[in-house]
């Protein structure tokens, strides 16, 4: 079965700083594997996903992830953080698609002014 | 216009009593799920539904039972609510082909006492 570690539970950033998100996953083939963010009292929203090609990928709010095979690893990175990013953000891996979607535990991101 | 939209936003109720929640969404989307998040902001599915049929169907217990009236809705009914089904309930939606990202709503905050 696949799983999804996101090894950090809670990332604190000044605001204008760099971010990375890390996740590891684990299954037998490539997967499809996806970053969602969660806003407070909100529903996930889909940052940017991956599927096959090129293994950086951009998503909205200027977020991007690099998929790393021999890591197995699709870390998410922003260069400079705004204070509307602090939010929680999870990555999910689905071998089948996306109903089928293992979510990790999440990272909770803060912005320090 | 929402895309994907649950009812109530929040639900308090005893122990013992039976609730419903309901989704409903306007993408066109073929497959619905429920998702479950604790408190600690884990995410687990519950229940997958394509065109109707029930096509996930994880450990939860018999006392909760979707239903998916057409394909643009899907009600969660809960039988007998215990302390421990307090948690934030999301609905999603897919297109359900493979590489189609989940849609969520904004949850539903379900408090038992």
């Amino acid at each position: 079965a696949q799983s999804v570690t996101q090894p950090d539970i809670h990332i604190t950033v000044s605001e204008g700083a760099s971010l990375e998100l890390r996740c590891n996953y684990s299954y037998g083939a490539t997967p499809y594997l996806f970053w969602y963010v969660q806003s407070p009292g909100q529903g996930l929203q889909l940052l940017l996903k991956y599927f096959s090609g090129d293994t950086l990928v951009q998503g909205i709010k200027g977020f991007e992830a690099e998929f790393k095979r021999s890591q197995s690893s699709f870390n998410l990175r922003k260069p400079s953080v705004h204070w509307s990013d602090a939010a929680e953000y999870f990555c999910a891996v689905a071998p089948g698609g996306a109903g089928k979607s293992t979510f990790g535990d999440g990272t909770t991101l803060t912005v320090k002014p | 216009d929402t895309a994907v939209s649950q009812t109530p936003k929040y639900l308090v109720t005893q122990m013992g009593n039976d609730k419903s929640i309901k989704c409903e969404q306007n993408l066109g989307h073929d497959t619905m799920y429920w998702y479950k998040q604790d408190s600690k902001k884990f995410l687990k599915i519950m229940f997958s539904y394509n065109n109707k049929e029930l096509i996930i169907n994880e450990t939860v217990p018999n006392r909760f039972s979707p239903k998916s009236p057409d394909k643009a809705h899907l009600n969660l009914h809960i039988n007998s609510l215990e302390l421990g089904d307090s948690a934030v309930y999301f609905c999603a939606s897919s297109q359900g082909v493979e590489n189609s990202p989940l849609h969520f709503g904004n949850g539903t905050r379900l408090t038992v006492t």
